[in-house]
């Protein structure tokens, strides 16, 4: 089945640019996405990306898709101490239409 | 979007009860789910509920112990049945729109 995999912790300075990686497993996965769990929350969602594109950029957010290398990110530019969170990534399977997520990744930003 | 509101937000649990979980959406949507979050982890998936059919477990997952209502297209529950510490969690419902998944803000159980 579908794996998901994210590096568990991220610092960055306030002001910085943070660039969170998620890898995935099932080629034929068809969306996938960038939740944000801030503590104490449910999960938000904060943008996706069909697995036809490369890029999709919404006002500080940039998610890059390297459908080859099944490999995903996204880039937060000039990150703020709100952005302080847990960052799951996440895969819409197409066979099963299940939504499986990654580890998340803790995101601590240093004023 | 959707706005989906839990019940309760949280409670605290002698082992051996049952706690219901009702999860209410302000729009009518086809596909619910059950997630769980224990402290530290990610998210596993309980159950798909669909309006009008038995709800679909995931591996490791029982009726007998998370028994799913699905009464119609805006509301569902999930009940943890004889509880134990294990269960203490994060429950979470999500629903499916236009393959965007949105959250509830949780239930933390905790069960003494």
């Amino acid at each position: 089945g579908e794996d998901v995999e994210q590096s568990l912790f991220l610092s960055v300075r306030e002001g910085d640019s943070s660039v969170i990686n998620c890898t995935y497993t099932d080629s034929s996965s068809t969306y996938l996405y960038w939740y944000k769990q801030e503590p104490g929350a449910g999960l938000q969602l904060l943008t996706y990306i069909f697995s036809n594109m490369d890029m999709k950029q919404d006002q500080r957010l940039t998610v890059l898709l390297n459908k080859k290398d099944k490999h995903l990110s996204l880039r937060i530019a000039d990150t703020q101490t709100g952005d302080s969170a847990i960052y799951f990534c996440a895969a819409l399977t197409s066979g099963t239409y299940k939504y499986i997520f990654g580890t998340g990744t803790r995101l601590k930003v240093l004023a | 979007s959707a706005v989906i509101s839990q019940k309760p937000s949280r409670d605290i649990c002698q082992r051996g009860t049952s706690l219901t979980i009702q999860c209410q959406v302000d729009s009518q949507v086809t596909m619910m789910f059950w997630y769980r979050q224990q402290p530290g982890q990610s998210l596993t998936l309980i159950a798909t509920a669909n309006q009008g059919s038995e709800a679909t477990y995931e591996s490791g997952f029982v009726i007998d112990k998370f028994p799913i209502s699905r009464p119609n297209l805006t509301f569902s529950t999930l009940t943890v049945s004889n509880m134990s510490p294990e269960d203490s969690s994060i429950y979470l419902c999500s629903v499916d729109s236009n393959n965007e998944q949105f959250f509830g803000p949780g239930t933390r159980l905790t069960v003494l």
